[in-house]
C-alpha cells in the first residue's frame, strides 16, 4: 500500500489560511469516507484533528476543516496561527482493515 | 481519562526481536481495537497493523507480515507489538493507538516507544 501523497511543505502568514491536500485512490480516499487528520509537534504523539473527512472532535478549534473531491482530501487551517506551525499526517481507510497515512506536510507559520 | 502508557527504550542489535507493551487505562480495554504505529527518524507515519483484544484477532499491513505479533492480554489491559529478524531501518519509534468501536480514525495515542537496531 503506497502513501497518500501530501506536499513536502505549506506555509502562511499568522491570520491567512493554508490547505493541505492528501492524494489517494479510488481505493482508499476516493472509496471511503474514512479520512482523517493528525496534527504533530515534534517530539510528541499525533493528535487527531478531524475524521470523517469533515468532522471535528471536541476540543479542535474549528479553524480546522477537511473535505474531499474525488481521490483527494484537504485541510484548511483558518486564521493561522504561531501554535499552527507543525507536522500534519492524512489517514485513509483502505479496505480489508488496512490503513494508509499520507507522507506528511510540515506546515510553517511565516 | 483515556490513557496508552508504553514502555520504554530498547536498543536492539540487527537480527534480534523487540517486544514494545501499551497499558490501557481509563476505558474498557477489550472494546476498541489497538493499532501500531510506526515513524523513522525525519519520516511519516507507517501503519502497522491491529489487534481485536476481544477477540484476539489481529491484522497485519502486507509489509510487516511474517515479522510482527500483536497480543494482547485482557487481565492487565496491555497490548503488545512484537518485530522480529530487526535492521537498521527498524529504527523507529513506535506508538499505539486507539481505533473507536465502528469507527476509522485513532482517537488516543500511546506516548511512543523508542526502538533503535544497531550493531
Amino acid at each position: 500500500q503506497s502513501a497518500l501523497t501530501q506536499p513536502p511543505s505549506a506555509s502562511g502568514s499568522p491570520g491567512q489560511s493554508v490547505t493541505i491536500s492528501c492524494t489517494g485512490t479510488s481505493s482508499d480516499v476516493g472509496l471511503y469516507n474514512y479520512v482523517s487528520w493528525y496534527q504533530q509537534y515534534p517530539g510528541e504523539a499525533p493528535k487527531l484533528l478531524i475524521y470523517a473527512v469533515s468532522e471535528r472532535p471536541s476540543g479542535v478549534p474549528d479553524r480546522f476543516s477537511g473535505s474531499k473531491s474525488g481521490n483527494t482530501a484537504s485541510l484548511t487551517v483558518s486564521g493561522l496561527q504561531a501554535e499552527d506551525e507543525a507536522d500534519y499526517y492524512c489517514n485513509s481507510y483502505a479496505g480489508s482493515n488496512n490503513f494508509v497515512f499520507g507522507s506528511g506536510t510540515k506546515v510553517t507559520v511565516l | 481519562q483515556v490513557q496508552l502508557v508504553q514502555s520504554g527504550p530498547e536498543v536492539k542489535k540487527p537480527r534480534a526481536s523487540v517486544r514494545v507493551s501499551c497499558k490501557a487505562s481509563g476505558y474498557t480495554f477489550n472494546a476498541y481495537y489497538l493499532h501500531w504505529v510506526r515513524q523513522a527518524p525525519g519520516q511519516r507515519l507507517e501503519w502497522m497493523g491491529q489487534i481485536n483484544p476481544n477477540s484476539g484477532g489481529t491484522h497485519y499491513a502486507q509489509k510487516f507480515l511474517g515479522r510482527v505479533t500483536m497480543t494482547s492480554d485482557t487481565s492487565v489491559s496491555t497490548a503488545y507489538m512484537e518485530l522480529s529478524s530487526l535492521i537498521s531501518d527498524d529504527t523507529a519509534m513506535y506508538y499505539c493507538a486507539r481505533l473507536p468501536s465502528g469507527r476509522f480514525f485513532f482517537d488516543y495515542w500511546g506516548q511512543g516507544t523508542v526502538v533503535t537496531v544497531s550493531s
